[in-house]
């Protein structure tokens, strides 16, 4: 079975500054994906960023940026220039590569406060 | 807007009583997930469907259940309620065709109180 892990309850950022929020992973596959979903105060799911498990470039999107470490299974999330909107619960969340039966399994998420 | 609806928004009902959730795929997508997000249980994946059939199931309690329709909607139907099934559920999905493993894209969710 896989997991992960945040073992990060809670990080504040001032606004402005990088914060890295760090997620661990476990699994005994070589297939997979790795995402990071943010989930403001609103409650709505939303997608920050994706990184396939055989690409050894790490994504980028914007301001947010992974560091993704396969064989340390790490996979962490940098926000550069934090804003007042990123503040929210990140979750990280891993998927096997195996066609249609692709369910996610999440850490307990961490919760961001973004400071003016 | 991820484009995956769902209704309704919240719900509030009574022990032993029975519900209906309903959401709506992006269009083009042929898979939906449903996910609960508790408290005490974090988000937890519950039943996949493709195209109609039942791909996946975890941590789904038998007095709930789905279906996915032949216009690609999905309904969770919770039954005989208790207390501890008040949560937020979250209906997911995404393209899963072709045998390739894609991004899920999450409705807005259905709060749900038991009372």
């Amino acid at each position: 079975a896989q997991t992960v892990t945040q073992s990060q309850p809670e990080m504040s950022v001032q606004e402005a500054e990088t914060v890295t929020l760090s997620c661990t992973y476990d699994t005994s596959e070589n297939n997979y994906y790795l995402f990071w979903y943010k989930q403001p105060p609103s409650r709505q799911m939303i997608l920050v960023i994706r990184q396939e498990a055989y690409k050894q470039q790490n994504a980028t999107e914007n301001r947010f940026s992974v560091n993704f470490q396969k064989a340390a299974k790490s996979f962490s999330l940098k926000i550069s220039d934090s804003q007042l909107g990123d503040t929210a619960m990140y979750f990280c969340a891993f998927t096997l590569y195996t066609g249609a039966n692709s369910k996610l399994t999440f850490g307990k998420g961490i919760t961001l406060s973004v400071r003016p | 807007d991820s484009g995956v609806t769902q209704t309704p928004k919240h719900l509030i009902t009574a022990t032993g009583q029975r519900v209906t959730l309903r959401c709506s795929p992006r269009s083009g997508d042929l898979s939906v997930y449903w996910y609960q997000q508790s408290l005490d249980q974090g988000l937890q994946f519950l039943i996949q469907y493709y195209n109609g059939e039942e791909r996946a199931k975890g941590n789904i309690l038998e007095r709930f259940s789905a279906q996915q329709f032949p216009d690609l909607h999905s309904e969770l139907n919770l039954s005989s309620l208790e207390l501890g099934d008040s949560a937020l559920y979250f209906c997911a999905s995404s393209v899963a065709s072709g045998g390739k493993t894609d991004t899920q894209y999450f409705g807005p969710g259905t709060r749900l109180t038991v009372l």
